[in-house]
């Protein structure tokens, strides 16, 4: 089983700042296997990125995916305040895997 | 817009069974791979179970094996979770996903791009 560790558990920061969550996997995981995903409260997940670099439908261009191997990240440029939520990560190499989260809050 | 509604959750004692059900529209239900996909309080999301667009190949993980059972109904656009012998352990919020993809080839599966709501399920005495 690839175990994705996401990191940091809780990033803090204030709206138009810079978010950088990184997924690391145990093992390396090919360059279309990694997708992230958006969960607010009450609300049902939301896919952002797929194919590691890939914005689904809708999702705004402050978002980006980006990695190889064993380590992705997640960028999302000028944060607003509807970005505020909890990010996972899952990986589709070797069946179906996902991430602890990363709860990002408002500083 | 692909669309996903989860019902049947509840409290149920150890040892019982419960049916989770999942309605779907706005998509083509039998050209896609949906899976059921749970999270346990304070645990990370657990792909639990899948099937296949035509419903012949299933997938389940080895702490649900043998206990819960995935089905479908492409002519109602309805996906289903028997779950049986349940424990403490199961109790979690429930989610049927729908994948990118039709199936799993070998090991190499899907992103999921539309989510349910959710289905809590509790497991308790």
């Amino acid at each position: 089983e690839i175990v994705l560790t996401q990191s940091p558990d809780t990033l803090s920061l204030s709206p138009g700042e810079r978010a950088t969550l990184s997924c690391r996997a145990s093992q390396s995981v090919c360059s279309s296997c990694l997708a992230w995903f958006q969960q607010k409260p009450g609300q049902t997940l939301r896919l952002l990125i797929y194919d590691t670099s890939t914005r689904a439908t809708g999702i705004p261009d402050r978002f980006s995916g980006s990695g190889s191997g064993t380590d992705f990240t997640l960028t999302i440029t000028r944060l607003e305040p509807e970005d505020f939520a909890v990010y996972y990560c899952q990986q589709y190499d070797n069946l179906i895997t996902f991430g602890q989260g990363t709860r990002l809050e408002i500083k | 817009e692909a669309q996903l509604v989860d019902s049947g959750g509840g409290l149920v004692q150890p040892g019982g069974s419960l049916r989770l059900s999942c309605a779907a529209s706005g998509f083509n239900f039998d050209n896609y791979a949906i899976s059921w996909v749970r999270q346990a309080p304070g645990r990370r999301l657990e792909w639990v179970a899948g099937i296949s667009d035509s419903g012949h190949s299933t997938y389940y993980a080895d702490s649900v094996k043998g206990r819960f059972t995935i089905s479908r109904d492409n002519y109602n656009n309805k996906l289903s979770l028997q779950m049986n012998s349940l424990g403490v352990e199961d109790t979690a919020v429930y989610y049927c996903a729908k994948g990118t993809g039709r199936y799993c080839s070998g090991h190499r599966c899907y992103p999921f791009d539309s989510w349910g709501q959710g289905s809590l399920v509790t497991v308790s005495s």
